[in-house]
Parts: C-alpha cells; sequence; structure tokens
C-alpha cells in the first residue's frame, strides 16, 4: 500500500529555534499534500494544503511566515516551524493523496514537537 | 464551521464483543465520508471511504454504512480482539478534486481486553 513517511518522529528543543519536518511519499506521486495539528483531545485541524511547485494554501488563522511550507517535488513536502515558542508544541503530521487527487489520503506517523 | 461528531469518545470491550460507533457529519453539500483507524505510534490507516447514500462497505469483521440524508455513518466491529484497540476517526469531505479538505471528528478510543 501507500507509504508516507514524515521524519522526525519527535523533536525537543529550545525557544527560539526553527524545525523542520519532513514528509515524503515513498511509492507514490503526492500532487497534494495536508498539513495537520493536532492537541491534546482535539481533533486533527487542518493547517495548509501544498501543491507541487506552488505556494500552500493556509488556513484562517494560520500564520504562513511562522509555518513554512515548501513541496518543491512530487514525493516531499517540509514544514518549518520558524522561530519555535513553548505555544507551539503540538503533534503534527502530514498527509498526501496521488495524482488528481485520489483518495484516500495516506498519513505519515507524525511529529511531536516539544519546545522548552 | 463544519462540524463532525463522533460518539462514544471511548470504549472499553471485553475481546468477542461486538461494537459500533457513530460519526455524524452536515448533510448539506456532503462528497464522501472517511473511516481511518489510527494505532499508537503509526500512522492513520484507510479504512472506507464512502460516497453514497445506502452505501455499505466491509472489511473483515468490520463494517461502515452511509446516510448522507440525515448525516450519519455508523462503523461496527464483529467480535472485537485486542488488535482491533486503537482510535477510530472519520472524516467528512465536501467536495471532490485534488485540494478538497477533509474535516475530522475527535475520534473514538477503542480497547479490547482480552
Amino acid at each position: 500500500g501507500a507509504v508516507v513517511s514524515q521524519h522526525p518522529s519527535r523533536v525537543i528543543c529550545k525557544s527560539g529555534t526553527s524545525v523542520k519536518i519532513e514528509c515524503r511519499s515513498l511509492d507514490f506521486q503526492a500532487t497534494t499534500m495536508f498539513w495537520y495539528r493536532q492537541f491534546p483531545k482535539k481533533s486533527l485541524m487542518l493547517m495548509a494544503t501544498s501543491n507541487e511547485g506552488s505556494k500552500a494554501t493556509y488556513e484562517q488563522g494560520v500564520e504562513k511566515d511562522k509555518f513554512l511550507i515548501n513541496h518543491a517535488s512530487l514525493t516531499l513536502s517540509t514544514l518549518t516551524v520558524t522561530s519555535a515558542h513553548p505555544e507551539d508544541s503540538s503533534f503534527y503530521i502530514c498527509s498526501a493523496r496521488g495524482r488528481r487527487g485520489k483518495w484516500p489520503q495516506h498519513f505519515g506517523d507524525g511529529t511531536r514537537l516539544s519546545i522548552l | 464551521i463544519l462540524n463532525v461528531e463522533q460518539s462514544p469518545q471511548s470504549l472499553h470491550v471485553q475481546e468477542g464483543d461486538s461494537t459500533n460507533f457513530t460519526c455524524s457529519f452536515p448533510s448539506s453539500n456532503f462528497y464522501a465520508l472517511h473511516w481511518y483507524r489510527w494505532e499508537t505510534a503509526k500512522s492513520p490507516e484507510a479504512l472506507f471511504v464512502m460516497t453514497l447514500n445506502g452505501d455499505e462497505k466491509k472489511k473483515g469483521r468490520i463494517s461502515a454504512t452511509l446516510n448522507t440524508k440525515e448525516g450519519y455513518s455508523y462503523l461496527y466491529i464483529k467480535g472485537s480482539q485486542p488488535e482491533d484497540s486503537a482510535t477510530y476517526l472519520c472524516a467528512f469531505s465536501g467536495g471532490p478534486g485534488a485540494n478538497s479538505k477533509l474535516t475530522f471528528g475527535k475520534g473514538i478510543t477503542l480497547s479490547v481486553r482480552p
């Protein structure tokens, strides 16, 4: 089946650090990738949608300068949390769909980000 | 704001019990309803994508039904096993296309005791 690899799985770093999370589709071409954030006991909340080679579309309330998304190839999207602060601590997970938005969406394992 | 509700929030059952979960979603602008199983420390695994009113899908001991007119879907697990312990997510999609978004419920956490 389709596999999405997300790395790293866990990050602990100091306030002010920028953190990059990678999301790769291993056996299919991901035309569209999605980045989600999840707070404890809450649902997965969509942060942004990215299409290969174009700028990401951010959901309302998500700061695009804080959460930089790059989707440079059909197999790789990155999320960079810039100058992270404790309130950015959360669980981040990526998801990918194939050509023409084929379902289902396939998810990575997620990244637990802790900012001290 | 779209509201996708799942109930119950958590469920503890004995091995062999059958369980069912509910997902309610907006009945207007419906396109598809997705069910995922999410085991701890793993990625969410797609179970079903359902689009037609009255649709019924089955995968082993797990099945799902869909009522788009009243806005709900049921997920059934027959004869639960410990390996069924996971969080079950449903997600609503309001349209086709590569960029169509999924709106998720909070999930239902199932624990199956041996």
